[in-house]
């Protein structure tokens, strides 16, 4: 059974700090990790990694793969209160198109 | 707006009672994801419909059913409700199998 852990659970910062959030999987047949954001409802989607893809960035935001190791990092730098959120990670195993996902970390930056 | 629209927002039922979930994948998607999502399981997954037909199934109770449409909506059909089925229930689509899921707003369903 695929499996992802998150950590920290939650987390609390200032503004304009940089947050470092982590995502340990384990799937059989990896085949993709995905980045959500979720604030008030739905999850809306950040990155996705690859083996062909291990590094993402858009903005302040950006995400490593290492697949030897089997975990990725979300990065964001100099955060704003915008980016108070809920954070979940989710994979793609073998077989399957479906994602698993961990219980996600709660981000809140305070001014 | 991710383009996944669901239809309650909001529903308020009593135990023992039916509902039917709705769902219109983006234009163009094939694929529609059904996961539910409590407060202490997260975002779990229930079941896959690829252009009509069932692809996979997940943590889905046999008191629930699902099914996706000839225009590819989906209706997710919740049975016998118990207290505990009171959840946030997401439909997510997604154009090639391999790319990322683009998630609806959400049915929070409250069982009284």
């Amino acid at each position: 059974e695929d499996k992802v852990v998150q950590s920290p659970l939650s987390l609390v910062v200032h503004e304009g700090d940089t947050v470092t959030l982590n995502c340990s999987y384990e799937v059989t047949n990896f085949r993709s990790l995905l980045w959500y954001k979720q604030e008030k409802k739905a999850p809306t989607f950040l990155f996705m990694l690859t083996s062909s893809g291990i590094e993402k960035k858009s903005g302040r935001l950006s995400s490593i793969l290492d697949k030897k190791e089997l975990f990725s990092i979300l990065n964001i730098t100099a955060t704003q209160t915008g980016d108070s959120a809920v954070y979940l990670c989710a994979v793609k195993g073998a077989g399957s198109y479906q994602l698993t996902f961990g219980k996600g970390t709660k981000l809140s930056v305070i001014p | 707006d991710s383009g996944v629209t669901q239809t309650p927002k909001h529903l308020i039922t009593a135990t023992g009672q039916r509902v039917t979930l709705r769902c219109s994948p983006r234009s163009g998607d094939l694929s529609v994801y059904w996961y539910q999502q409590s407060l202490d399981q997260g975002l779990q997954f229930l079941i896959h419909y690829y252009n009509g037909e069932e692809r996979a199934k997940g943590n889905i109770l046999e008191r629930f059913s699902a099914q996706q449409f000839p225009d590819l909506h989906s209706e997710l059909n919740l049975s016998s409700l118990e207290l505990g089925d009171s959840a946030l229930y997401f439909c997510a689509s997604n154009r090639e199998l391999e790319g990322e899921a683009f998630f609806g707003q959400g049915t929070r369903l409250t069982v009284v």
